[in-house]
């Protein structure tokens, strides 16, 4: 059954920590995608990624980073730089990341939470 | 840059009415347009896209937009909704200068009532 996983479902940080999201797809796609979801907004891009060992920063980076190194994962690390880091993190992927039509396809989330 | 606009935050709607949900962006160049729907606490759903050619599309769950380009509009629609529509919906956006970029309008959320 292809798909995206993500974990954990929560999360939650101490101040001053850094934690890592996991995003795995075993849908063989080339791009992956990192979204923040806050209440009442849109989804802002933090980081993506169209190959392996290979990444760009989105919209929001600041606070965060990423690493590639195997086509079915894509880590995001919150680095206790981000000052306000509670909310939904949405991990996408596309088929190659390179054409405005593609579909981007969408993980179940994590919710991540400050203690 | 390209925006999104989804002006109604919330929608009630009694089952089995119909309901529009709208969508308005900026650019009028080349655009792939996209709803997709999250329900609570989950990731987000392709409804429906507009790529190219008819500008009624069809999407899943009886959902269908109508691509408007000189109102720069992509409005979701259903003729009767049900309960279980009860959920957030998105509109995106993305063009020939944002190449893979999806941008996304703030959600409207739609809330089906008995």
């Amino acid at each position: 059954d292809g798909g995206i996983t993500q974990s954990p479902k929560y999360l939650f940080r101490k101040e001053g920590q850094n934690v890592t999201l996991s995003c795995e797809q075993n849908l063989n796609h080339d791009a992956m995608y990192w979204y923040r979801q806050d209440p009442g907004q849109g989804l802002r891009l933090i980081y993506y990624s169209q190959i392996v060992n290979d990444f760009q920063k989105g919209d929001i980076a600041e606070g965060y980073s990423v690493s590639r190194e195997k086509k079915e994962s894509f880590p995001l690390t919150v680095t206790s730089a981000q000052k306000n880091p509670t909310a939904f993190y949405l991990c996408a992927s596309s088929i190659q990341g390179t054409g405005s039509q593609e579909t981007q396809y969408f993980g179940p989330g994590t919710r991540l939470l400050v203690l | 840059a390209q925006s999104v606009t989804q002006l109604d935050s919330q929608v009630p709607v009694f089952e089995e009415a119909p309901v529009e949900l709208r969508c308005n962006y900026s650019s009028s160049v080349s655009v792939y347009l996209f709803w997709y729907v999250q329900y609570p606490n989950q990731g987000l759903q392709l409804l429906l896209k507009y790529l190219s050619g008819s500008t009624l599309v069809k999407g899943i769950n009886g959902f269908e937009a109508e691509f408007n380009k000189s109102q720069t509009s992509f409005h979701l629609r259903k003729p009767s909704v049900h309960i279980s529509d009860t959920a957030e919906y998105f509109c995106a956006v993305s063009d020939r200068d944002s190449s893979y970029k999806l941008i996304f309008g703030s959600g409207t959320r739609l809330l089906v009532r008995p």
